[in-house]
């Protein structure tokens, strides 16, 4: 495989079950994203990783819960979500930032997620 | 807060027209900016990326940046009915624009 693949693609939960998105990446980049979009809004930047490390979190509530076990590997851990948490979620991957700072992401396919 | 803002179009052009899509940001260390294409329901993807004052072709792409007026533009050279989707303006801290949604008629 190539590229970066998340799964599941869709998931409905439901507000007390706990759940786990997975996304892997084969690009041998070193800096991990987590993005939320929801209809008509901007693309929300969650979470940053480089090298595993957790760079930038965006105040996110925290039952959202991200864990990066390495450079290849993130994942989103959901927690007694809400209905307004429903949203397509996407993982990117990209080189860390150097003297250009990051650069070009390539992102999964998302994972739609629908909280009921 | 750091921005990016995109007119959110629509913006809607015939079949073989020029497209032009702009954004503007705000931070002015900002270095890279990249543009994706959206379709609906699919993940962005990467078309253009531009690093430099002046104009980079690439195709019927040409992604134009300045600095100084902190604007970067995309424009689509005869637009076809499947350039049709949402264009999101990125920049290197990884944040986007909420992107303008493009329809060419046939």
């Amino acid at each position: 495989e190539t590229g970066v693949t998340q799964t599941p693609r869709h998931l409905v939960m439901g507000m007390t079950n706990k759940k786990s998105l997975k996304c892997e990446q084969h690009l041998g980049h070193n800096a991990m994203y987590w993005y939320k979009q929801s209809a008509k809004k901007p693309l929300e930047l969650m979470f940053v990783y480089n090298f595993k490390e957790q760079t930038e979190n965006n105040s996110v509530p925290s039952r959202f819960s991200p864990e990066c076990p390495n450079s290849s590997h993130l994942f989103l851990h959901l927690h007694t979500l809400q209905p307004e948490d429903s949203a397509l979620y996407l993982c990117a991957s990209s080189h860390p930032a150097g003297r250009r700072g990051n650069t070009e992401a390539f992102f999964g396919q998302g994972t739609r997620l629908t909280v009921v | 807060q750091k921005e990016v803002e995109q007119n959110s179009g629509p913006l809607s052009v015939p079949e073989g027209a020029i497209a032009s899509l702009n954004c503007t940001y705000s931070d002015r260390g900002s270095q890279s900016f990249f543009w994706y294409r959206q379709y609906s329901g699919k993940s962005p993807e990467l078309i253009m990326s531009i690093y430099s004052n002046g104009d980079k072709e690439d195709g019927r792409f040409t992604a134009q940046l300045n600095k100084a007026s902190q604007y970067v533009s995309l424009l689509i050279r005869d637009s076809q009915p499947s350039d049709s989707a949402t264009y999101l303006c990125g920049l290197n801290d990884m944040r986007f624009g909420a992107g303008t949604r493009l329809t060419v008629k046939p």
